[in-house]
Parts: structure tokens; sequence; C-alpha cells
């Protein structure tokens, strides 16, 4: 079974600073998947990657897989930005269901 | 489309009854998943079919967990009976697998929380 692991749990930053959250797994994997949670509401995924860079306004993701690593990136982040950023793999070869990790609650300060 | 449907939002039973969660997947889509979201676990993958099919119910956590897909726009997750922590919010999730396709986005609803008292 693959492990996600994701840094940091909790982030507190001002607006207009540049965030990064990382996450790593253990196991080779087929697909990598960055959601977001709002407080109360449901998911929605940001980018599904399997490598390079993925980028989507304000939002960059990237990933290593020599590394097992994958990083999120938001650039001039505004307070729309708090919510909880989930990292999740897909391990399996095939249409299989996701792996995830704890999540990064991030606070964006006005 | 209106995207993955599911109800109730909220639910809230007593220890020992029966619940059922429904869930709509996205019209086209022929994967379909059931995740489970609690503090102390994150989320975790409990079942997922494909085209109907169930293909993996290795994370269902007991026999008091059943899920069905009757047919391709319909599934259902029945917990009988209920206990105190089978509380948690309860994702259905869809996604369009082809040949070829290993893996593709997938579309979550907005859960369904549930408390046993």
């Amino acid at each position: 079974k693959n492990e996600v692991e994701q840094s940091p749990q909790n982030l507190t930053a001002q607006e207009g600073e540049f965030i990064t959250i990382n996450c790593s797994y253990s196991v080779g994997i087929s697909a990598l998947h960055w959601l977001q949670q709002h407080p109360g509401g449901g998911i929605v995924s940001l980018f599904m990657l399997s490598s390079g860079k993925k980028k989507h306004g304000r939002l960059i993701a990237t990933i290593n897989i020599q590394e097992k690593h994958s990083s999120l990136h938001i650039t001039a982040s505004h307070p729309r930005d708090s919510a909880v950023y989930i990292c999740a793999v897909n391990s399996g070869g095939g249409a299989d269901g996701l792996t995830f990790g704890k999540g990064t609650h991030l606070i964006i300060q006005p | 489309d209106a995207g993955v449907i599911q109800s109730p939002r909220h639910e809230v039973t007593e220890m020992g009854q029966e619940v059922t969660l429904r869930c709509k997947p996205i019209s086209g889509h022929n994967s379909l998943f059931w995740y489970r979201q609690t503090m102390m676990r994150g989320l975790e993958l409990l079942i997922y079919f494909n085209n109907n099919v169930p293909i993996d119910d290795s994370g269902m956590p007991e026999d008091r967990f059943s899920a069905k897909m009757p047919n391709a726009s319909f599934s259902t997750l029945k917990i009988q009976p209920s206990e105190p922590r089978d509380s948690a919010v309860y994702f259905c999730a869809s996604s369009n697998t082809s040949w070829g396709t290993k893996n593709t986005e997938a579309f979550f609803g907005q859960g369904t929380r549930l408390t046993v008292v």
C-alpha cells in the first residue's frame, strides 16, 4: 500500500506570499492528484499529473517521478486560497481508487 | 452537467438503524468511488466500481457496510446496523476511463455528513 506524506500539516501566510506544499509517496504511481477542500464543502480536483509540470492560473504543480515527490505552488496568494490541499495518488495500473495524504491546512491572512 | 450528486447532505441517525447513502455519478462516467473522511484517518477508499461492477471492496470496514450499483446512473452505500464510529463524511466520486487511459480526473460529490448517535 502506498504511503502518502504531506508537509506542512498547517501553514499560515500573508496575502501575496508564495506558497509551497510538498507531497512524497513510497511506491511507484500511475498518477498524482492535487485536490482542494474548502470548509464544509466538497472536494475539487486541481491537477492530475504523471510527469513534469502543470500550471493553472496562479497554481503550479510539479512532480519528480525518480524522487517520488510533488509540489504544489501558489503564487500571489489570496485569502480565498485558504483551504485544505490534499495530495492523492493512483498506485495501480488501471482505474483504481486514490490513496490520500492527510492534507495541508492553508490559511492566507489579508 | 450538475456534477456528482449525493443525498442526503446530512444524516443523523440512532445507533442500530440502517443508513442508506445515495450517489448519482456524472453521466457518461464509467468509474464510481466511495470514500470516507474522518478526522483521525483522513480520506480512505471504501469501494470502487467500473462499468457497474465492484472491482475492489477491500476498504469496506466491516460486513455492516455494503454498496451496490444497479445501473450506470445510481449507486448506494448502506450501513446496517450503524454505529457511532461510522460517523464521518462520505464522498462519492466518478471518473471516465477508457481503453488505454490509465487514470483520469476524479469528480467528487459534496459529501454526506453522517452522524450516528
